[in-house]
């Protein structure tokens, strides 16, 4: 069966500090993977996504996730972080339908 | 602009009634789909419908109904059978349903209270 793990709920960090949300998965088949932001009471919006090709993939506003097939993760990271990044993560892998994990909650301290 | 609209943002249903919610693309996407999210537990799927006329069964739809008699639409029933029906609906769209290799496209929400 395949799932998507993310093992922290909730990750406060400050300003301007570095942040990784972990995302783990399991699957026996090939799964393209996905990270989407939601900001509260409104919908998701992809952030980046894995399909296939370089490993490092990046987003417009500074987050990277890196595919990592032997460790089954697909970790997000970002080096400085701003207020404005407040909001959920759900990582999400795909396959013949979307499995998305359970979010981790970003909060930026000021 | 292309997107997806959710209507009402904001539902309030009494104990024992039957609601709609509302779900409309423009995006020209083949497949739609209705997630629940719940503190601490996701998006789970309710149903998913990869072409005008289908519709299949996701992992709760006990106690929903759907529709898909247009490519546009795919409102969402919470019938009278669900007995925790208070979350957070979310409908998503992607090109085409099969191997998700593709953006799904969120629309706002709507966020249905039993009173």
């Amino acid at each position: 069966a395949q799932s998507v793990t993310q093992l922290d709920s909730q990750v406060p960090v400050f300003e301007e500090a570095p942040v990784e949300l972990r995302c783990n998965y399991s699957s026996s088949v090939s799964v393209y993977l996905f990270w989407y932001v939601q900001y509260p009471n409104q919908g998701l919006q992809l952030l980046l996504k894995y399909l296939s090709g370089s490993t490092l993939v990046e987003s417009i506003n500074g987050f990277e996730a890196e595919f990592n097939k032997s460790q089954t993760s697909f970790h997000l990271r970002k080096p400085s972080v701003h207020i404005s990044d407040t909001a959920e993560y759900f990582c999400a892998a795909g396959t013949y339908k979307y499995i998305f994990g359970t979010g981790t909650r970003l909060k930026v301290l000021a | 602009d292309g997107g997806i609209t959710q209507s009402p943002k904001y539902l309030f249903r009494k104990e024992g009634q039957n609601v709609t919610l509302s779900c409309e693309q423009n995006l020209n996407h083949d497949a739609m789909y209705w997630y629940r999210q719940d503190p601490g537990q996701g998006l789970r799927l309710i149903y998913y419908s990869q072409i005008v006329n289908d519709f299949q069964k996701g992992d709760i739809a006990e106690g929903y109904s759907v529709s898909r008699e247009k490519k546009e639409s795919f409102p969402l029933t919470v019938t009278s059978a669900q007995k925790n029906p208070t979350a957070f609906y979310l409908c998503a769209s992607t090109p085409q349903g099969g191997e998700m290799n593709t953006e799904a496209f969120f629309g706002q929400g709507t966020r249905l209270t039993v009173v």
